[in-house]
């Protein structure tokens, strides 16, 4: 099946840094990505649509200007979590419906974030 | 998109079948029923979906009710790796329609040796 990846797969900084995870689609195209957000004992909620070429669709809740999400490329989406404070230590999931293919989607191993 | 709901948690004893069920009675009549299913601390994994006829793939059945208002997901031989959540998840196909997954607390299945 089609792989999606993502980098780094944990990541520690401390609060007030910015941290940027990665999402690659690594042998299909993806027009749009997913990403999502998990607590411990939780479900994955998700927080936006990422779309190549033109600005990203946000959940309610979720705020733009922290969550920074640039679509770059076909097969790359990066979530840039800025000024990054304990509350946004989380388990980050981004997903993937390849192009124009089937209806399920494939989402990457997931970055785990942690601040101090 | 139609709202799901799953039991918390089920056991199953390995090498026998893992039925889990979803109730879907707010349906449309163009939304399938897609199973995922996340084991702990990993990406979630597609495993089937369906509109109205049961379907089976190297993975699993879902059967669908005839009114389409509930599913079981069935793992035929359950083993210790299919230890997962597992999410019913209701919504309409196609990239066109946005694609989105809202996921909801899904069933922790536990299977013991």
């Amino acid at each position: 099946g089609a792989v999606v990846s993502q980098h780094p797969s944990w990541v520690i900084c401390k609060s007030g840094t910015s941290v940027k995870i990665e999402c690659r689609s690594l042998d299909f195209q993806a027009t749009t990505m997913f990403w999502y957000r998990q607590f411990p004992k939780q479900s994955l909620m998700l927080m936006a649509t990422s779309n190549e070429g033109s600005k990203a669709t946000y959940e309610q809740g979720v705020e733009k200007d922290k969550f920074l999400i640039n679509h770059a490329s076909l097969t790359l989406s990066t979530l840039t979590v800025t000024s990054a404070h304990p509350e946004d230590s989380s388990f980050y999931i981004c997903s993937a419906p390849p192009a124009g293919g089937p209806n399920e989607q494939y989402f990457g191993p997931g970055t785990r974030l942690t601040v101090t | 998109d139609a709202k799901t709901t799953q039991p918390p948690s089920m056991d199953c004893a390995e090498g026998r079948a893992a039925n889990l069920p979803c109730n879907h009675s707010t349906i449309s009549g163009n939304e399938y029923v897609y199973w995922y299913r996340q084991i702990h601390s990993q990406g979630p994994q597609y495993i089937i979906h369906g509109l109205k006829n049961n379907e089976t793939n190297e993975m699993a059945s879902l059967i669908i009710t005839e009114d389409r208002k509930s599913s079981t997901l069935i793992l035929p031989h359950a083993t210790l790796r299919d230890t997962a959540v597992y999410y019913c998840i209701v919504r309409v196909a196609g990239a066109n329609q946005g694609g989105k997954l809202i996921f909801g607390q899904g069933t922790e299945l536990s299977v013991k040796p």
